[in-house]
């Protein structure tokens, strides 16, 4: 069985602070990995993805990658209340399955 | 708005009821997939479909029935459902690669009564 597991949370953060969610995943053959933002009552939306070890920047967002220790993260830089929401890693499996594994999903809360 | 629709947005249902849920994507993707997402759970994948063909049925129980007549409806026929089974069930679509990104419909709330 396949497992990505993250903190539920919620992780409160002061507004303007960096907010850092974790992502820990069991399936060594995989290569890809994505971050995915759901807002309370709403479907998921992707932020990131990450292919290759360390880091990947897109605005206020980097993703890390470090498959050796089959971990990846997201940091938010300067969190703004509108990122309040529940971040849901997924991680596609290997060995030719047509299948993607999410995580439970971390609650950020960011404080104004 | 992501380019996948589905329908209904709610359902409240009876027991012996039966209903279908349908989602429809305007992206030209040739994957599509039903997922649950309770309350406290990881979403879990139901069912994936690639070029209308079923390519993974993740042990659902068979009171859910999946039917994809081409590569841009999905339907999920409900019938003789149970109370664990009220939650949010989301359809995606990808081009078709696991490792290609999925974009979501908004969902359907179930309520089985």
């Amino acid at each position: 069985q396949k497992e990505v597991e993250q903190n539920s949370g919620p992780l409160s953060v002061p507004e303007g602070a960096i907010a850092s969610l974790n992502c820990t995943y069991s399936d060594r053959g995989s290569q890809s990995f994505f971050w995915y933002r759901q807002y309370s009552g709403k479907s998921p939306e992707l932020i990131m993805s990450i292919y290759s070890n360390g880091d990947k920047e897109d605005g206020r967002f980097t993703a890390q990658l470090n498959k050796a220790s089959q971990y990846v993260s997201l940091l938010i830089r300067d969190s703004q209340p509108s990122d309040s929401a529940t971040y849901l890693c997924a991680v596609p499996n290997s060995g030719g399955y047509q299948k993607v594994t999410f995580g439970t999903g971390t609650k950020l809360q960011v404080i104004p | 708005e992501t380019g996948v629709t589905q329908t209904p947005r709610h359902l409240v249902m009876g027991m012996t009821n039966k209903k279908s849920l349908k989602c429809e994507q305007h992206l030209g993707h040739n994957a599509m997939y039903w997922y649950k997402q309770s309350a406290k759970k990881p979403l879990e994948l139901m069912f994936v479909y690639n070029f209308k063909e079923q390519t993974e049925n993740n042990s659902v129980p068979s009171r859910f029935s999946p039917e994809c007549p081409n590569s841009s409806h999905l339907f999920l026929h409900l019938h003789t459902l149970q109370p664990e089974d009220s939650a949010l069930y989301l359809c995606a679509s990808s081009q078709g690669l696991v490792t290609d990104t999925q974009y979501f419909g908004p969902g359907t709330r179930l309520t089985v009564l």
